[in-house]
């Protein structure tokens, strides 16, 4: 059972658009939601966490808005540029406890177009 | 910039054959993950350590994979033997409370 749905499979925008990903979870106990990026052949990078107290974070060009009722949450990436292909991974853990399990949704591959 | 550390980075290998990875995981971060990522998927947990022991292995084939972490540094991931489903990414990762950081991988290749 997939603890963690993300959509799309994959997403082809133009260079300066915007990029949005997004996720869906049933499981309430998570309380921790970050993304990964990771470019061919390299490890998940941590690029942006929000916490269900906090609707939105915003870190640069990305942003997470997160939906606590509907129990879903999205990743916008502004002004989209080529740098940013790679493909995008959203999670969710029990992050209060450092025995939380890290559940990753199937992954969004990004391609920008210049 | 702290770092967790693989190796090897490829590793290509034959079915029946056994395979060993190594970690060094974030220095202080007491949590270790064993992730496998399959191609096109996103990382699934094998093992979770706190400290030395395990605490979620119900993810592990422990038929033919082990996992250890003698000294709560450290860990190293066993596959005896190998199959050819087997072939993924090994990804480490460490966490000190929240945030989990990850390696750059193992790329296991059974032929």
């Amino acid at each position: 059972q997939q603890q963690v749905k993300q959509s799309p499979q994959s997403l082809i925008v133009q260079k300066g658009g915007i990029s949005i990903i997004n996720c869906a979870y049933e499981n309430t106990a998570f309380d921790y939601f970050p993304w990964y990026q990771q470019f061919p052949g390299k490890g998940p990078a941590l690029l942006i966490a929000i916490r269900p107290d906090v609707s939105e974070k915003k870190e640069g060009r990305f942003t997470i808005s997160f939906n606590k009722s509907a129990k879903q949450f999205s990743l916008h990436i502004m002004d989209s540029q080529p740098g940013d292909s790679a493909t995008y991974f959203c999670a969710a853990k029990t992050g209060g406890s450092t025995l939380g399990r890290l559940y990753f949704g199937r992954g969004t591959q990004l391609t920008v177009w210049p | 910039e702290a770092e967790v550390a693989q190796s090897p980075r490829y590793k290509i290998t034959e079915k029946s054959q056994a395979v060993a990875f190594w970690c060094d995981p974030i220095s202080g971060h007491a949590t270790l993950y064993w992730y496998r990522q399959i191609l096109g998927q996103g990382p699934e947990l094998l093992v979770q350590f706190q400290d030395e022991s395990v605490v979620d292995d119900s993810q592990l084939p422990k038929d033919r994979f082990s996992a250890e972490r003698l000294k709560g540094v450290d860990s190293t991931l066993k596959i005896q033997p190998a199959e050819l489903g087997d072939s993924a990414m090994y990804l480490c990762a460490s966490s000190l409370i929240t945030e989990a950081f990850f390696g750059q991988g193992t790329r296991l290749t059974v032929v």
